[in-house]
């Protein structure tokens, strides 16, 4: 079935550091690909997204590109803050349904 | 616009005892969309209402859980009798289009309610 499977946690970097989640899926068809993150107290809210092959999602510095042929949608930011501190959720949309994959707490250190 | 809004935000409860979430979705969101984060693992889907329609409820765990969307606004899922393993978020969201896979349609997520069943 479909599923998608990111970098375990917790992940703590200094600021200014390179920041990379890996997130990999499976699925049937061509599924759209999210990321969504979790700031403290918050509620998800959706980061980026990309729809296609080769599509690169970007927003707040981060960016992910939609890479079919290794089935990877990998998160990426060049300089973190610490106002990124959050557990960040890589998602696919098939059919109906978005799955999830386990979230991976980021704690970004002054 | 107010967002997706639930309630409570926290709540314990014994095992044995009931708890009903209540979820405000976006106005004029026909779907619905109930998720749930057992703690340390992955956000998983329990069911999808259009309107006060069951879409797709292949993710509820089991009879001990029961969604209602009465009149297609607001959502409750009831949990009866609680048992220890249902501890977690609960997450509600909305979207006013149907979800498509190639379409990039998001939906928007709600804060999420905590539960901890004791």
């Amino acid at each position: 079935g479909d599923s998608v499977t990111q970098m375990e946690g917790p992940v703590t970097l200094s600021e200014e550091a390179f920041l990379t989640i890996n997130c990999t899926y499976t699925a049937t068809g061509y599924p759209s690909l999210f990321w969504y993150v979790q700031y403290p107290g918050e509620g998800l809210q959706l980061l980026l997204k990309a729809t296609k092959a080769d599509d690169k999602g970007s927003n707040k510095g981060f960016e992910a590109t939609y890479r079919k042929e290794t089935t990877s949608f990998h998160l990426e930011k060049g300089s973190v803050q610490v106002s990124d501190s959050a557990v960040y959720f890589c998602a696919l949309n098939a059919g109906n349904q978005f799955y999830f994959g386990t979230g991976t707490s980021l704690t970004v250190i002054p | 616009e107010a967002g997706v809004t639930q309630f409570p935000s926290h709540s314990v409860i014994e095992k044995g005892q009931t708890v009903t979430l209540r979820c405000d979705p976006i106005s004029g969101h026909d779907n619905l969309y109930w998720y749930r984060r057992v703690m340390g693992k992955e956000i998983k889907f329990l069911l999808h209402f259009v309107k006060e329609s069951k879409q797709d409820e292949s993710g509820m765990p089991n009879n001990r859980f029961l969604a209602e969307r009465t009149g297609g606004t607001y959502s409750t899922l009831k949990v009866q009798p609680a048992e220890l393993e249902d501890s977690g978020v609960y997450f509600c969201a909305s979207s006013q289009d149907r979800l498509r896979t190639t379409s990039g349609n998001t939906i928007y997520f709600g804060e999420g309610s905590w539960l901890t069943v004791v």
